[in-house]
């Protein structure tokens, strides 16, 4: 089945605890991206990669890290968590440039910070 | 200013009728226009893209597209009660890299 998954779904941590929020796709998409969401302020972009070893920031990219080594997996770290960064996490793949493709989300990341 | 911009709602229509979902962006240089739908705790699901001036049709939902008013839209005909969640304008830069979202609509069918 045609999937983006991303792990854990659910987190709660507290503030400077590094932590690693997993994202794999296996349709052999091109691009992959982070989003957060939050009431009232909607989807935002955080990275973004088009390819391996290419990333590049989204529009909220302060206290995250994205990793590209291998075209299925787009990793998002924290190195240090700070409680603005509670919120609900989605990983996404297309086949290349959002332009006129699908992007295809992954089920979300519940992360709470303390 | 937002770059995308939704009423947030809710809006509420009767089953049976034309729901009217509407998205405004500031980028001129925009090229591609998506409406996303999310169901309550799910993650979004794409409706439908437009990128040309004008109308797209696809089954139940039209997508209407005026670059010169920087303005989207989204109909949904014979509105169901499935039809109820959250809809979510986003707009992709020049370059289509990135993907700006607006806040989203909450829509509401009555049965």
């Amino acid at each position: 089945e045609a999937q983006v998954t991303q792990n854990p779904r659910y987190l709660i941590t507290v503030t400077g605890k590094k932590l690693t929020v997993t994202c794999s796709q296996n349709m052999n998409h091109e691009y992959m991206s982070w989003y957060r969401q939050d009431p009232g302020l909607g989807l935002r972009q955080i990275y973004y990669s088009m390819n391996v070893e290419v990333t590049d920031k989204g529009d909220v990219p302060e206290g995250y890290k994205v990793s590209r080594k291998e075209k299925r997996n787009f990793p998002l770290i924290l190195e240090s968590p700070s409680p603005n960064q509670t919120s609900l996490y989605f990983c996404a793949s297309s086949r290349a440039r959002v332009g006129g493709n699908e992007q295809f989300f992954g089920p979300g990341t519940r992360l709470t910070v303390l | 200013q937002k770059e995308v911009e939704q009423n947030s709602g809710p809006l509420s229509v009767p089953e049976g009728a034309i729901a009217s979902l509407n998205c405004t962006y500031s980028d001129r240089g925009s090229q591609s226009f998506f409406w996303y739908r999310q169901y309550s705790g799910k993650s979004p699901e794409l409706i439908m893209f437009i990128y040309s001036n004008g109308d797209k049709e696809d089954g139940r939902f039209t997508a209407q597209l005026n670059k010169a008013s920087q303005y989207v839209s989204l109909l949904i005909r014979d509105s169901q009660p499935s039809d109820s969640a959250t809809y979510l304008c986003a707009v992709s830069n020049f370059g289509n890299e990135k993907l700006t979202f607006g806040t989203g609509t909450r829509l509401t069918i009555i049965p």
